[in-house]
């Protein structure tokens, strides 16, 4: 089956450590991103990479980190510098710029909970 | 990006036609008009999307007025599982790596 995964569906961590949520994708595409989405909200860019061992910030990066070092993957770490982590966090890939359509594929989501 | 406007929440009944509405006066040309739509607790899933031409495919179609200030996302024969929230989103494919800037949304509520 092609597609976007993330894991864990569901995550739960304490005040004040790191965590990292996993997005792996099959269908060999150049470009991945990560979303935050708040209840009741639209989704706000964390990060997106283009290309392996490239990425660059978005709307809200502090408190987020992020690397690129397979095609394949594109996990993010949510940090202890993170004001407010607990959201809906997803994930998605494109064929990237060099394609015209480039339509984002989106994962199930993690939803991370701090308490 | 275009900011979009969108009804909060519409209903429809099953089987019929449902119609989703977005302004989008402040568009530009190299603007694309993108739909997706997101069922509770999952991720969006990418309906259709157009550049001025009416757009068909086996989920919806696409129609954009002529100045390209507003469309309509129609699906011709509403189901339940198309209860979701749909978002408009006007995308310029070289802003950001191309990233999607979601609004609210319409909630969709397909009836028996």
């Amino acid at each position: 089956d092609g597609g976007i995964t993330q894991s864990p569906k569901y995550l739960f961590r304490k005040e004040g450590q790191n965590v990292t949520l996993s997005c792996e994708q099959n269908l060999n595409h150049d470009a991945m991103y990560w979303y935050r989405q708040d209840p009741g909200q639209g989704l706000r860019l964390i990060y997106y990479s283009q290309i392996v061992n490239d990425f660059q910030k978005g709307d809200i990066a502090e408190g987020y980190s992020v690397s690129r070092e397979k095609k394949e993957s594109f996990p993010l770490t949510v940090t202890s510098a993170q004001k407010n982590p607990t959201a809906f966090y997803l994930c998605a890939s494109s064929m990237g710029l060099s394609s015209s359509y480039n339509e984002q594929f989106f994962g199930p989501g993690t939803r991370l909970t701090v308490l | 990006d275009a900011k979009t406007t969108q009804p909060p929440s519409m209903d429809c009944a099953e089987g019929r036609a449902a119609n989703l509405p977005c302004n989008h006066s402040t568009i530009s040309g190299n603007e694309y008009v993108y739909w997706y739509r997101q069922i509770h607790s999952q991720g969006p899933q990418y309906i259709i999307h157009g550049l001025k031409n009416n757009e068909t495919n086996e989920m919806a179609s696409l129609i954009i007025t002529e100045d390209r200030k507003s469309s309509t996302l129609i699906l011709p024969h509403a189901t339940l599982r198309d209860t979701a929230v749909y978002y408009c989103i006007v995308r310029a494919l070289y802003n950001q790596g191309g990233k999607l800037i979601f609004g609210q949304g319409t909630e969709l509520s397909v009836k028996p």
